[in-house]
């Protein structure tokens, strides 16, 4: 149980344009998740904290109006990456926070901006 | 501020062989928990183990095994017997009590070599 399904597995796109990924939790009710970014060979840094219905909170020197992050509904979240650049090229995992502090994890999005 | 270590950056060992991945934390919350997590090539985290602050004991599973210690805040994970599929990236992780974030270490690349 608890499965995140992330999708695309991978996407490459041209610089400028934009990037959606989805994050849906199967089979819970996902109050909180989590937006997660990972550079080669880095470890994964927290970019955002989305709740259901509520506007998202990011992280100190994550750029808002460039990663919109939308929670319309308990099992769907989305991270937009807006007028990509090849700096943004990395490896987006979401996750879920569970009762009892437990997390589930997405398979991750690895991002290439051409 | 919290804080997760893990010093050892790459580790190379001959399979059958134990090898112990260290983490210290830093944390002035009196609950928290703590994680260990792996990740394969494919960049999907895998769940080895939660601990609470409260749970001392230490924890066998198969091969692996953990060794939580307060006093020193550490909470370090052995590998006994070693296998080429052990071979990933894991990361040790710390999360605060309420509402605190969870967050990584730098991770220690495993290589297993047969």
């Amino acid at each position: 149980g608890a499965v995140v399904s992330q999708h695309p597995s991978w996407v490459i796109c041209k610089s400028g344009t934009s990037v959606k990924i989805e994050c849906r939790s199967l089979d819970f009710q996902a109050t909180t998740m989590f937006w997660y970014r990972q550079f080669p060979k880095q470890s994964l840094m927290l970019m955002a904290t989305s709740n259901e219905g509520s506007k998202a909170t990011y992280e100190q020197g994550v750029e808002k109006d460039k990663f919109l992050i939308n929670h319309a509904s308990l099992t769907l979240s989305t991270l937009t990456v807006t007028s990509a650049h090849p700096e943004d090229s990395s490896f987006y995992i979401c996750s879920a926070e569970l009762g009892n502090y437990g997390y589930t994890f997405g398979s991750g999005t690895r991002l290439t901006v051409v | 501020a919290q804080k997760v270590t893990q010093v050892q950056t790459e580790i190379s060992v001959v399979e059958k062989e134990d090898v112990t991945l260290d983490c210290v934390y830093e944390t002035r919350d009196t609950t928290y928990y703590l994680f260990w997590y792996k990740q394969p090539p494919s960049g999907e985290l895998v769940f080895l183990i939660r601990r609470n602050s409260f749970d001392e004991q230490n924890e066998i599973s198969g091969r692996y095994s953990w060794n939580f210690q307060k006093s020193t805040s550490s909470f370090n994970f052995t590998i006994t017997a070693s296998q080429v599929v052990d071979s990933a990236v894991y990361f040790c992780a710390l999360k605060g009590g309420q509402g605190g974030k969870l967050i990584f270490g730098q991770g220690t690349e495993l290589s297993v070599k047969p």
